[in-house]
């Protein structure tokens, strides 16, 4: 199974700063890789997907890159909404799993 | 507007059976692969099972191979997930998710979900 690790736990940032989470495979999942965010009590979202595809009706602060095992979600000028839990998931092998999640919170 | 709408979660005891529904509209339900993905209270998602629109393939992780079954009623709109032998682990919220192609890939849209508690 591939673990995958996301870091910080926590993100601290001030409204309209930028946000980079980093989200690492334990081997490679090429650009398998799909970015979700979730908020309190609701379902997650779809962001990104194939590591940099923003999804349908997502704005252009969210941005994602990387390929292989290293990833990252940047978030150019955070807004109030954007302050939530962050998840990646692989689905380039079985099972498909996420990572544990990074909170960006207000700063 | 795509829409998922889960039912059918509450408290069962360990070893117990429970039936997930959920119901889609908004989009050709019969063309579409569905799956159910978990969040148990204050961790992170696991992907549960996925099935495809004419339910000729069909997926599951391992934790749960044997214990859940995954179907659909096209008729309906309405996908399942019956879960039997359920075990304190299996406590979670539980999604219905679109993939979108099978084997699953990413996940999109989510429905709201349904909590199921397996205690005594």
């Amino acid at each position: 199974e591939i673990v995958m690790t996301q870091s910080p736990a926590t993100l601290s940032v001030s409204p309209g700063e930028r946000a980079t989470l980093s989200c690492r495979a334990s081997q490679s999942v090429s650009s398998s890789l799909a970015w979700y965010q979730q908020k309190p009590g609701q379902a997650p979202r779809l962001l990104i997907s194939g590591a940099s595809t923003r999804a349908t009706g997502i704005p252009a602060r969210f941005s994602g890159s990387g390929s292989g095992t290293e990833f990252t979600l940047t978030i150019s000028s955070l807004q109030s909404e954007d302050f939530a839990v962050y998840y990646c998931q692989q689905y380039n092998n079985w099972p498909r799993t996420f990572g544990q999640g990074t909170k960006v919170e207000i700063k | 507007e795509v829409q998922l709408v889960e039912s059918g979660g509450g408290l069962v005891q360990p070893g117990g059976s429970l039936r997930l529904s959920c119901a889609a509209s908004g989009f050709t339900f019969s063309s579409s692969a569905m799956s159910w993905v978990r969040q148990a209270p204050g961790k992170g998602l696991e992907w549960v099972s996925a099935i495809s629109g004419s339910d000729d393939a069909i997926y599951y992780t391992d934790s749960v191979e044997g214990r859940f079954t995954i179907s659909r009623d096209n008729s309906k709109n309405t996908l399942y997930l019956q879960m039997n032998s359920l075990r304190a682990e299996d406590t979670a919220v539980y999604f219905c998710a679109r993939p979108a192609a099978l084997p699953p890939n990413w996940f999109d849209p989510w429905g709201q979900g349904t909590l199921v508690t397996v205690s005594s």
